[in-house]
């Protein structure tokens, strides 16, 4: 069964409001969790990586103050997609790695 | 140059039959390889690690070639559920960051 979920699946808002996205490990406690966005036929990005108890560390390129995350417990990461605008709307997967990562289900954001 | 390159195919072929693709990575440190599983708007799946001296799980092999920085995977007597997004990962080994591909299409068809 699934190991890693995310909440919502499918999500469509208006330009300008902010979405929030929750990430939890079901059966493991995760210190770290990935937050990765998909756009249509490409690679998995990297966006960041949540750390329980402290800062994310984002990759180059990504805006920290756009893209909020909270690592506040060892089961839950959440990702905040402020102000948002149609060039966000993407497939955003969380993962988090006990022995191998697994995958939450993934989110698709639409920005209208 | 992207860290990880896949030919994005599409690979059309008939139910049986064998296919076979590769994917290069460009960082000589890389540590650990994993071919991932993507089926339409779902997350990717593990397949299987390759180890460097190649391995098998069932129908499926994957070689790995240090020297030409390249990874393969093939999959044998195809079934039209194997039909997806082969995903080629690449981790080095002082982290935890996954470098993905953007993936090789299967279709097998009936």
């Amino acid at each position: 069964g699934a190991v890693v979920s995310q909440h919502p699946s499918r999500v469509i808002c208006k330009s300008g409001t902010s979405v929030k996205i929750e990430c939890r490990s079901l059966d493991f406690q995760a210190t770290t969790m990935f937050w990765y966005r998909q756009f249509p036929k490409q690679s998995l990005m990297l966006m960041a990586t949540s750390n329980e108890g402290s800062k994310a560390t984002y990759e180059q390129g990504v805006e920290k103050d756009k893209f909020l995350i909270n690592h506040a417990s060892l089961t839950l990461s959440t990702l905040t997609v402020t102000s948002a605008h149609p060039e966000d709307s993407s497939f955003y997967i969380c993962s988090a790695k006990e022995h191998e990562q697994f995958f939450g289900p993934g989110t698709r954001l639409t920005v209208l | 140059r992207k860290e990880v390159e896949q030919d994005p195919g599409p690979f059309n072929v008939p139910e049986g039959a064998t296919v076979a693709f590769n994917c290069t990575y460009s960082n000589s440190a890389s540590q650990s390889f994993f071919w991932y599983r993507q089926d339409c708007r779902k997350e990717p799946k593990l397949l299987m690690s390759v180890y460097s001296s190649g391995n098998e799980d069932g129908r499926f092999t994957a070689q790995l070639n240090r020297a030409s920085q390249y990874i393969s995977l093939l999959i044998r007597d195809s079934k039209l559920s194997d039909s997806a997004t082969y995903l080629c990962v690449v981790k080095c080994s002082n982290d935890y960051k996954l470098s993905f591909g953007a993936g090789t299409t299967v279709t097998v068809r009936a």
